[in-house]
C-alpha cells in the first residue's frame, strides 16, 4: 500500500526553528516528486515546495521561497520542511503529498501536521 | 495563474446534480487559458486531507465513483457530480499544473440539504 506518514503536531514559539517530516512507503520513493501544501485554518490549499528525491531537484512557490527549506533523505525515504525562524503567520496545517509520475498533481496525501506558533 | 471557483457554496438535496466551475486567468488579469488540459480536482471532507478526484481535466483517479466527471478547456473547467449523496459533503478544489507555481482555486463548499 502506498503511504505517506507525517510527523506529529508541533507547538513552538515565534522565532524558534522547526523541521517536520514525511516518510513514504509502498512505492519507489526516489522516483516521484514529493511536496508540501499549506492550509491556514478555515482557508484553502497552497502549494509550497516540491523535491525530486533521486537528484534533489527542487521547486518553490514564490510565495514561500526564502521562508522555508525543503530537503530529502532518500536513504530513509523521508522528506522534510524546515523553518529557521517561525512566525505567527505559520500557524497552519501542513500536508505532505506525492506528485503523480505523469504530472504535477497530487495523487497521495497524508493526514497533515499541525503547526502552532504562539508566544 | 490565478484560479477562481464558483459558486462559493452550493446547497443541494440528495439525488440532484452539482456543477462546480473553475476559471483560470493570468495574475496580470489577462484571461489567457491553460495551454494544456492540466487541471485536477480534489475533495476535502471536514477534518480530512484532500483526495484526488480528477486529473488531466477529465480522467477519474483510481477508485473514484463515475458520479464524478470533469470537463473543460482553456480558461473554463467544470466538475460535475451527478446524483449527489450525503457523503459528498466537502469542499472541492481545482488545481492547475500547467505552469509553476501550481495553484489551487479557493474552493467550493458543497452542502447537502
Amino acid at each position: 500500500e502506498v503511504q505517506l506518514v507525517q510527523s506529529g503536531t508541533e507547538v513552538k514559539k515565534p522565532g524558534e526553528s522547526l523541521k517536520i517530516s514525511c516518510t513514504g512507503s509502498g512505492y519507489t520513493f526516489s522516483s516521484y516528486w514529493i511536496g508540501w501544501v499549506r492550509q491556514v485554518p478555515g482557508k484553502g490549499l497552497e502549494w509550497m515546495a516540491s523535491i525530486f528525491p533521486a537528484d534533489s531537484r527542487i521547486k518553490y512557490s514564490p510565495s514561500f521561497e526564502g521562508r522555508v527549506t525543503i530537503s530529502v533523505d532518500k536513504s530513509i525515504s523521508t522528506a522534510y520542511l524546515h523553518w529557521i525562524s517561525l512566525e505567527a503567520s505559520d500557524n497552519a496545517m501542513y500536508f505532505c503529498a506525492r506528485f503523480a509520475v505523469i504530472g504535477y498533481f497530487m495523487d497521495v496525501w497524508d493526514k497533515g501536521t499541525t503547526v502552532i506558533v504562539s508566544s | 495563474i490565478v484560479l477562481t471557483q464558483s459558486p462559493d457554496t452550493l446547497s443541494l438535496s440528495p439525488g440532484e446534480s452539482a456543477s462546480l466551475s473553475c476559471r483560470a486567468r493570468q495574475s496580470t488579469g489577462r484571461s489567457v487559458g491553460l495551454s494544456r488540459p492540466f487541471v485536477a480536482w480534489y475533495q476535502q471532507k471536514p477534518g480530512q486531507a484532500p483526495r484526488l478526484l480528477i486529473f488531466g481535466t477529465s480522467t477519474r483517479a483510481t477508485g473514484i465513483s463515475d458520479r464524478f466527471s470533469g470537463s473543460g478547456s482553456g480558461t473554463d473547467f467544470t466538475l460535475t457530480i451527478s446524483r449527489v449523496e450525503p457523503e459528498d459533503l466537502a469542499v472541492y478544489y481545482c488545481q492547475q499544473y500547467d505552469t509553476s507555481p501550481y495553484t489551487f482555486g479557493p474552493g467550493t463548499k458543497l452542502e447537502i440539504k
